[in-house]
C-alpha cells in the first residue's frame, strides 16, 4: 500500500525556522494537506493543496513542493507551535487517502 | 457555526460492531464529502474512507474493505460509520471531517473535524 514518509521529530529554538518533509511516489501527481495536532485536540488543516493556507492559518506557516517531496516550512517558530504535523495525499488513482506517520516538532 | 458533532464513547466486546455517528450543522450537508479518519492511542492518524452525502459513493481504505460501511441520512445532515468484527487493535479515537466538495470532488483538506469518538474495544 502506499506510503508518505515523515521524519519522527523535528527541533528548533524560538524564533527559528523549522522545516517538516514528507516523501511519497505520488505527490508529483497528487496534492498535499497538512495537519497540526496539539496533544488532546483534533487535527487542524494548515495547509491545503501543497501550499495555500486556510484562512485563519498565520503566514508563518507555508508549504511547499518539489518531486516527491512537499515541505511544510514554520517561519518564526513559537512556543504555540510545538505540535504533531501530518501530511496526507492520496494514492496515485486519487481514490486512497493516505497520511504520513506524523512529525513531532520540538521547541526547545 | 460550521461543525460536526459525533456521537459518545462505546465499549465493546471483540468480534461485535460499532456505528459512529456525525451530525454536521452550519453548512449544507449534501455539498462536501465525509472522511473518517482514526487514532489508535499514542500513534498516528489512520484514513479509513470517505463518503460523498450527495449521491453515497464512497472510497475505503483497502485495510478495512469488507468489514467497514459509510453511510448518510441528508434529512438529518448525519453521517455514520460501522465497523464490524471488532478487534482490540480497534480500539482508537475515530474522527470525521469534512473533506471535499461534491458532486465536483473538488478537494481543499479536511477542514472541519468532530470531536471524536472514542472506541475501546475489550472483553
Amino acid at each position: 500500500s502506499y506510503e508518505l514518509t515523515q521524519p519522527l521529530s523535528v527541533s528548533v529554538s524560538p524564533g527559528q525556522t523549522a522545516r517538516i518533509t514528507c516523501s511519497g511516489d505520488a505527490l508529483p501527481k497528487q496534492y498535499a494537506y497538512w495537519y497540526q495536532q496539539r496533544p488532546g485536540q483534533a487535527p487542524v488543516l494548515v495547509i491545503y493543496k501543497d501550499s495555500e493556507r486556510p484562512s485563519g492559518i498565520p503566514e508563518r506557516f507555508s508549504g511547499s513542493s518539489s518531486g516527491t517531496t512537499v515541505t511544510l516550512t514554520i517561519s518564526g517558530v513559537q512556543a504555540v507551535d510545538e505540535a504533531d504535523y501530518y501530511c496526507q495525499s492520496t494514492d496515485s488513482s486519487g481514490t486512497s487517502g493516505v497520511f504520513g506517520g506524523g512529525t513531532k516538532l520540538i521547541v526547545l | 457555526q460550521v461543525q460536526l458533532v459525533q456521537s459518545g464513547a462505546e465499549v465493546k466486546k471483540p468480534g461485535a460492531s460499532v456505528k459512529v455517528s456525525c451530525k454536521a450543522s452550519g453548512y449544507t450537508f449534501t455539498s462536501y464529502g465525509v472522511s473518517w479518519v482514526r487514532q489508535a492511542p499514542g500513534q498516528g492518524l489512520e484514513w479509513m474512507g470517505w463518503i460523498s452525502p450527495y449521491n453515497g459513493n464512497t472510497n475505503y481504505a483497502q485495510k478495512f474493505q469488507g468489514r467497514v460501511t459509510m453511510t448518510t441520512d441528508t434529512s438529518t445532515s448525519t453521517a455514520y460509520m460501522e465497523l464490524r468484527s471488532l478487534r482490540s487493535d480497534d480500539t482508537a479515537l475515530y474522527y470525521c471531517a469534512r473533506d471535499g466538495v461534491v458532486p465536483a470532488r473538488m478537494f481543499f483538506g479536511m477542514d472541519v473535524w468532530g470531536q471524536g469518538t472514542t472506541v475501546t474495544v475489550s472483553s
